[in-house]
């Protein structure tokens, strides 16, 4: 079936510690988002690619960075994880961009001690 | 700031009985969605309804629109308990051409047995 995959599901780093996700979609959408969700609130957008083309939110800040090697991967890079990084991470892909359904991966919950 | 805010935060309900819950937004939109996300998953897209729809069905599910009082309502009949997730509104923002997904707080629905 086609899908997201996020891994891993649950990692656990240290303050500091740069710390990798990854993304893979196998429904060869255009666009790949990043979203971050703290518990109990709604998922917020860090950045989006569309293609090749990156774009970031204006508020997402300098320690998070983004890849796209090619159309089915996508990851998302934590410099220096905080305390206040320690969220759910959520990886989704859309046909193209804005006004279409986004398909969701499962998360990946980030701890950081 | 956020585009989607929902009514009620929590809702609880006995198995069988029906679900509404409500979203309201403040600026123009193209579409409106629906996503569920069961507790430490991603979300999954319910329905999406555009702006020059009124009503839309999907099995159990009815969402309807009023652009005039800028609100969408949710309603899930003959709940059961597999239906036991928080549920997100998202709208994508016209103003500034962005058009990104904005999610509202969500609802939280637990249906007891």
């Amino acid at each position: 079936d086609a899908m997201v995959i996020q891994n891993p599901r649950y990692q656990v780093t240290q303050f500091g510690k740069p710390v990798t996700l990854s993304c893979s979609q196998t429904l060869n959408h255009n666009v790949m988002y990043w979203y971050q969700q703290k518990s109990s609130q709604a998922p917020k957008l860090l950045f989006h690619y569309y293609d090749k083309d990156f774009n970031n939110e204006a508020d997402t800040p300098d320690n998070f960075q983004s890849r796209r090697p090619n159309t089915s991967f996508c990851f998302l890079d934590i410099r220096s994880p905080g305390l206040g990084d320690a969220a759910m991470y959520l990886c989704a892909t859309s046909r193209d961009r804005w006004q279409e359904t986004q398909y969701f991966g499962p998360g990946t919950r980030l701890l950081v001690l | 700031s956020q585009q989607g805010e929902e009514d009620p935060q929590a809702l609880s309900i006995q198995e069988g009985e029906n679900a509404t819950m409500n979203c309201s937004y403040k600026t123009s939109i193209n579409n409106l969605q629906w996503y569920r996300q069961n507790s430490g998953r991603g979300l999954v897209h319910l329905i999406l309804i555009r702006s020059n729809e009124r009503e839309k069905h999907s099995g159990r599910l009815r969402v309807t629109l009023d652009t005039s009082k800028k609100s969408s309502s949710l309603l899930i009949t003959a709940s059961r308990a597999a239906d036991t997730a928080s549920y997100f509104c998202a709208t994508d923002a016209v103003s500034g051409n962005t058009g990104k997904l904005i999610f509202g707080q969500g609802t939280t629905l637990q249906v007891k047995p």
